[in-house]
């Protein structure tokens, strides 16, 4: 079985560009996660998917961050502009539903300077 | 959303001892509790759950118990070894997945 893909698996970008990192869940799974990890801090959600609506994005920053998935498989998500304290590890991960066991990309590690 | 703490934050053990990390959790609707262990530079992995219908579960050096009256679980590792060493994450999901700080681990040989 496939795992989740991501990419890139890094990035470097100056403050106030644009980034976007895509996501490819586990085929058949329904619910896909965004989070952002900071260095030596748990994973925070950013938002949450249920094929292609969306379940949870109140912690996301809407005022600079966007995600979609569109045909319910997979998913983008976008930063414009970046600060520099966005720079972190952007983590996808998918679940057949909610409540079971979720399996986690590579990440992308986003670095703003 | 739910509100997942997570302590202690780090934790030394001498190989073989026992380690207990505790969460609390504060959604009483949460039903799913895993366990993710994540080494440097990798992405977390599920090493056990358990579901609010049971109180503990085991697997071989490693249990989980759930105390729901209290909204708290704890992970116990038994007869650490120094590949135990990692950072270990508790998450609670009811409608969404939140996880705690996590708890950095490490095993002196």
């Amino acid at each position: 079985e496939a795992g989740v893909a991501q990419s890139p698996r890094y990035k470097i970008i100056e403050k106030r560009q644009s980034v976007a990192f895509w996501c490819n869940p586990i085929s058949g799974h329904a619910t896909l996660y965004w989070y952002q990890q900071i260095l030596g801090q748990g994973p925070k959600l950013l938002i949450q998917f249920q094929n292609n609506g969306v379940v949870d994005d109140s912690q996301l920053p809407k005022d600079r961050f966007s995600a979609e998935r569109l045909k319910g498989v997979d998913s983008t998500l976008k930063i414009q502009p970046a600060k520099l304290e966005d720079s972190a590890v952007y983590l996808c991960a998918s679940t057949q539903t909610g409540g079971t066991e979720a399996f986690f990309g590579q990440g992308t590690r986003l670095t703003v300077v | 959303g739910e509100n997942v703490e997570q302590h202690p934050s780090t934790l030394s053990v001498q190989e073989g001892d026992s380690a207990v990390i505790k969460c609390t959790y504060s959604d009483s609707a949460s039903n799913y509790f895993p366990w993710y262990k994540q080494e440097l530079g990798k992405r977390p992995q599920l090493i056990i759950d358990i579901r609010s219908n049971v109180g503990e579960k085991k697997d071989q050096r490693i249990a989980v118990t759930l105390n729901k009256t209290a909204k708290h679980f704890s992970l116990h590792i038994t007869e650490t070894q120094p590949e135990d060493s990692a950072v270990y994450f508790c998450a609670a999901i009811y409608n969404d997945m939140r996880f705690g700080a996590g708890t950095r681990l490490t095993v002196k040989p």
